[in-house]
């Protein structure tokens, strides 16, 4: 059982690149979420999604969009890369909403922006 | 603004000792409280969850307390091996949605155990 799986697991890109993160969960779960991870703060909500289909915006939204075209994939995109998106990323999954329900949460994707 | 803080840092710890991290919050409801272990290069795995009517629950060598009056919870990690070298994150989830999220995240301890 995978479980979350994420790709790319690093990523550099140039300011103004484009890219595409793919989120694959295998647990049926209706739940999914991108967060990301930045030094000695807690993660954040970029984008989350309730059901095959739906998307929703977090805390930090901006400069991030994000797809849910079949229940199993979840995509965080960025159309035009900043430095202050350099972070580790991570996707999430759960059963239920997440305030009720334990998260599942993949190995992260560490991009980097020049 | 719903905060969660945690405290220390980072810790270092000698192999078989024992220790113990806190974690203060402002989230109001509250409804649960969980403690995430984060390996390096890992995403977090769930430790414990918490209700508010429940002040202590233990997985293996874990031990998390929680004071729903005071705001406080703890972990306890109990004979300490270097497979516990890792981050451990508090977060409490509210009973309100903020631009979608009812959890918040603390900023983690770091925990080095030593041989």
């Amino acid at each position: 059982n995978a479980g979350v799986t994420q790709t790319p697991k690093f990523r550099v890109l140039k300011t103004g690149q484009s890219m595409t993160l793919l989120c694959a969960q295998d647990m049926n779960h209706e739940y999914m979420y991108w967060y990301r991870q930045d030094p000695g703060m807690g993660l954040r909500l970029i984008h989350y999604s309730v059901g095959e289909g739906t998307t929703a915006k977090g805390e930090v939204p901006d400069g991030y969009n994000v797809s849910r075209l079949k229940k199993q994939n979840f995509l965080l995109g960025l159309e035009s890369a900043a430095p202050s998106q350099t972070s580790v990323y991570f996707c999430a999954s759960s059963m239920e909403e997440a305030g009720a329900n334990v998260l599942t949460f993949g190995a992260g994707s560490r991009l980097t922006v020049l | 603004k719903n905060q969660v803080e945690q405290s220390p840092q980072s810790l270092i710890i000698l192999e078989g000792k024992n220790c113990t991290l806190q974690c203060n919050y402002t989230v109001s409801p509250f409804s649960n409280l969980r403690w995430y272990k984060q390996d390096t290069g890992r995403g977090p795995v769930s430790l414990t969850i918490m209700t508010f009517s429940e002040n202590t629950k233990s997985n293996g060598r874990y031990t998390a307390t929680l004071d729903a009056d005071t705001k406080q919870s703890s972990l306890h990690i109990t004979a300490s091996q270097l497979s516990d070298s890792a981050s451990y994150i508090c977060v409490v989830s509210g009973m309100i949605k903020a631009a979608g999220n009812k959890l918040t995240f603390g900023g983690g301890t770091r925990v080095l155990v030593k041989p």
